[in-house]
């Protein structure tokens, strides 16, 4: 399979915890995106790397998440003292920078705060 | 402030009807929009791009300025069209972050 793999699949943790999530893009592909999508909602973004640069952080990544791609291949994605409202699937995607392409998504990594 | 709004939570047609999903924008300029999909325990994907101009499973989607928006049609639903939509937009045109749509629901019945 060639296309965004995400790992774990799914997370149950409990408040307070930390939890680190993995994506690996496309191998081809230089950007890659965060998104969260909780219920009954499109998918908001979070944060996005062009190669190993870190080039936009939402509002909505608060001093608790942070974000890495080491090398410009994979990347991951931390959440530091988790709560219940970090509850959600969190997307990743990836696509060529330019000129602006498709973004292709992974299967998500569902996270339960408990 | 850009922003994609889906009028509909949830649209549920007859195998064989006329389906219009509803996308409208707010965007400064000549904006780049898409549509997703997601199947039951699929991942999301495009189905098809403003710039493409291309009819992808039926669905067409016409971008009109003057009204600011972006729907899909399709003029004869099929049972396994049943999915989420999204609209999408980029808000800079530079290849970076989507903002979607709440998503619309679409389900055909035989």
């Amino acid at each position: 399979d060639t296309g965004v793999s995400q790992d774990p699949r799914h997370k149950i943790t409990k408040r307070g915890q930390n939890v680190t999530f993995r994506c690996d893009p496309i191998s081809e592909h230089n950007r890659l995106y965060w998104y969260r999508q909780t219920l009954g909602q499109g998918p908001e973004f979070l944060t996005y790397f062009q190669n190993e640069a870190q080039l936009e952080k939402s509002r909505l990544l608060s001093d608790r998440f942070s974000a890495e791609r080491p090398k410009g291949s994979f990347s991951t994605l931390e959440i530091q003292r988790t709560e219940q409202g970090d509850s959600a699937m969190y997307l990743c995607a990836s696509s060529l920078g330019f000129p602006p392409g498709t973004q292709y998504f992974g299967p998500g990594t569902r996270l339960l705060v408990l | 402030a850009q922003r994609v709004t889906q009028p509909e939570k949830l649209l549920s047609v007859f195998k064989g009807a006329p389906v219009e999903l509803k996308c409208n924008y707010s965007y400064s300029g000549s904006p780049e929009l898409f549509w997703y999909v997601q199947y039951s325990r699929q991942r999301l994907q495009l189905l098809l791009r403003h710039i493409s101009r291309e009819s992808i499973k039926g669905f067409t989607a016409d971008l009109n300025k003057g009204e600011t928006s972006f729907h899909l049609k399709k003029p004869f639903a099929q049972e396994e069209d049943s999915a989420m939509y999204y609209c999408a937009l980029p808000p800079d045109n530079q290849g970076g972050k989507l903002i979607f749509g709440q998503g619309t629901e679409l389900s055909v019945k035989p």
